[in-house]
């Protein structure tokens, strides 16, 4: 059973600081590493689908990295604003399903 | 293009009683999964259906609960004789096979 963790649990910036969360997973029988971004009353959406050690993904302001050996990824918001107000969740894809860590709630204030 | 749908979007009810969560996925979409997240807690996994494969209910927590895909298309997971522990938000999510999942917007099931 795959244990994902995610830090720190809740954070509470400024609009415009820049931020990260880290998300930590076993690194045995590593298949994928999946970030998501969930806002209330909303579905989670995907944000990146990482695989391969050294990764970095980028999507606007928010990027990620992988590392595989060490079992663990970071998440990266560049400029914070209000609108990026959500729960990132990573999950660790085991066989066809996959484990999510209970989420890091981000709260930015204007 | 239409997203995952899920009904209810809400569902309260008294302990004992069963209840019915229904999904619609993803046109096309081979893949489909049922999660949920209780207070405080991250998403479980329940069950995976994959084409005409047998499902994946490593997840399920009792035989209280169980899913079906008919037509591989529409699922539905039944809960029986629900306990207050139950109550929690049920995503389903559906995804064309080894892709990212697309989820829809969830039941949030109070078990009273």
């Amino acid at each position: 059973i795959l244990n994902v963790e995610q830090s720190p649990q809740s954070l509470h910036v400024q609009e415009g600081d820049s931020t990260n969360f880290t998300c930590s997973f076993p690194s045995s029988n590593f298949y994928a590493l999946h970030w998501y971004r969930w806002e209330t009353a909303k579905s989670p959406e995907a944000l990146f689908v990482m695989t391969l050690n050294g990764d970095e993904k980028k999507k606007g302001r928010i990027s990620a990295t992988l590392n595989t050996k060490e079992g663990y990824s970071y998440l990266y918001i560049k400029g914070s604003q209000p609108e990026d107000s959500a729960t990132y969740l990573c999950a660790s894809q085991e066989g066809n399903k996959l484990v999510f860590g209970a989420g890091t709630i981000l709260r930015v204030k204007s | 293009g239409a997203g995952v749908s899920q009904s209810p979007s809400n569902k309260v009810t008294e302990k004992g009683k069963d209840v019915e969560l229904r999904c619609d996925p993803i046109s096309g979409h081979t893949a489909l999964y049922w999660y949920r997240q209780s207070l405080g807690q991250g998403l479980e996994f329940l069950i995976y259906f994959q084409g005409n494969s047998a499902p994946d209910k490593s997840g399920l927590p009792s035989d209280r609960f169980s899913a079906e895909r008919t037509g591989g298309s529409v699922s539905t997971l039944t809960i029986q004789r629900t306990q207050q522990e139950d109550s929690a938000v049920y995503l389903c999510a559906s995804s064309p096979y080894n892709q990212p999942q697309h989820f829809g917007d969830g039941t949030r099931l109070s078990i009273l």
